[in-house]
């Protein structure tokens, strides 16, 4: 079956630090992937997607790379604030409509 | 910019009682979905809606679980007779289209707290 794992939180950084939350996925076939993040109070919000092997996603200066050989989708960001403080979740779509989500990863991010 | 709302945020029953939560998804969207969130776990699928019927539901979604849209704006979720596990953060989203690739649009949640 379909399965995600990312990093477990909480993970504190600095403000201007780099940051990178791994995510790594189990699925047959071609999934799309997905950053999905929570801000405090608020529904989950796509960050950003890549739907084929290579293909790099980015938004608001994070990226992440689908990387078909290692199974991986890692976010990074080069230069964080404290406005990035939120729950970020990994997640991947193998066919048809269902998103399967990794475990969430608490970011804090200190002035 | 448009949004999917939910209610209400924190919904607190008893045991044995039956429960609805509502979902307005964004308005031209012809998908939706519900997931839920046990505390401290991962966020899980239960099921999808097009055209009027449900597309695909996972193993949690069963007999005690029911979606309805009575309207043209509402999606319901419908409990009905919640048991101490129902507890979660359920999630109500909505997308233009279906498909692996496609963006699901996320509602805040509503806290069901079963005592």
């Amino acid at each position: 079956g379909n399965s995600v794992t990312q990093m477990e939180g909480p993970v504190t950084l600095s403000e201007e630090a780099f940051l990178t939350i791994n995510c790594t996925y189990t699925a047959t076939g071609y999934p799309s992937l997905f950053w999905y993040v929570q801000y405090p109070g608020e529904g989950l919000q796509l960050l950003l997607k890549a739907t084929k092997a290579d293909d790099k996603g980015s938004n608001k200066g994070f990226e992440a790379t689908y990387r078909k050989e290692t199974t991986s989708f890692h976010l990074e960001k080069g230069s964080v604030q404290v406005s990035d403080s939120a729950v970020y979740f990994c997640a991947l779509n193998n066919a048809g409509n269902m998103l399967t989500f990794g475990g969430g990863t608490r970011l804090m991010v200190k002035p | 910019e448009p949004e999917v709302t939910q209610t209400p945020s924190h919904q607190v029953t008893q045991m044995g009682q039956e429960v609805i939560l509502r979902c307005v998804p964004i308005s031209n969207h012809l998908y939706f979905y519900w997931y839920r969130q046990i505390l401290g776990q991962k966020v899980e699928f239960l099921v999808s809606f097009y055209n009027n019927e449900i597309s695909e539901k996972s193993e949690i979604f069963d007999d005690q679980f029911s979606v309805e849209r009575p309207d043209g704006s509402n999606f319901t979720l419908k409990i009905r007779s919640t048991k101490l596990e129902d507890s979660a953060m359920y999630f109500c989203a909505s997308s233009d289209f279906g498909g692996r690739a496609v963006e699901q649009y996320f509602g805040p949640g509503t806290r069901l707290t079963v005592t």
